[in-house]
């Protein structure tokens, strides 16, 4: 099984529509993240939480909102989704330990198509 | 500010032949450099990173990269390319004098053929 599972792995939507995307992980990292990535642009941090009271905005934040139900598991919601926000979404994890070097650990994505 | 630059949008080898894919970064602090690898419909995967010490780093696949501090570059190699080498590649830089966010560059993606 995964460490960090996404679902789903592929959604179609259409414009105005509420769309969560949901992440959990069995790493048993503090740190969470939700990236997304679209071609030629590499990967954006939209959000991310170092534990469960923890909820800190990232680069391209706007039209995203986050929940972090608890350590394992970390959610990506679109209020009103919108034609632009069609893209790749990973949700990452990373360790906070002493000697943690930051190298992240990503899900196998999901893909959002917004109509 | 941190940036990551990957000069080529792609990269073109033959099999059996060595591979370069080159990445340049800029970071106010300490650099922990990586590379990630993503095959198709996958997750990125962690290849390899230099937090200090040796500037040529190993790491999965027989993948290696190298640090030049003074040129800010950190770019990825193999001295033999394989087919199953073809992916997307990304580098990415995280400031170690304290900073928690990596970024990431926009990707160069590898061809190998047989």
């Amino acid at each position: 099984d995964a460490d960090v599972t996404q679902t789903p792995r592929n959604r179609i939507t259409k414009t105005g529509k509420r769309i969560m995307l949901e992440c959990s992980q069995t790493k048993g990292h503090d740190r969470m993240y939700w990236y997304r990535q679209d071609p030629g642009l590499g990967l954006r941090l939209i959000y991310y939480s170092f534990d469960v009271k923890d909820i800190n905005k990232g680069e391209i934040s706007d039209g995203y909102s986050v929940s972090r139900q608890a350590q394992a598991k970390f959610s990506l919601s679109l209020e009103s989704a919108i034609p632009n926000q069609t893209a790749l979404y990973f949700c990452a994890t990373s360790d906070s330990t002493v000697t943690n070097t930051g190298e992240l650990f990503f899900g196998e994505g999901s893909r959002l198509t917004v109509l | 500010a941190q940036s990551v630059a990957q000069p080529e949008d792609q990269v073109n080898v033959a099999e059996g032949n060595p591979l370069t894919v080159k990445c340049t970064y800029s970071v106010s602090g300490n650099p922990y450099l990586f590379w990630y690898v993503q095959y198709p419909n996958r997750g990125l995967q962690f290849l390899l990173k230099y937090i200090t010490g040796d500037n040529l780093v190993k790491g999965s696949y027989g993948f290696e990269a190298e640090f030049n501090k003074s040129q800010t570059s950190f770019h990825l190699k193999k001295p033999s390319a394989l087919v199953s080498d073809s992916a997307l590649y990304f580098c990415a830089v995280r400031d170690g004098s304290g900073g928690f966010k990596t970024i990431f560059g926009a990707g160069t993606r590898l061809f190998v053929k047989a």
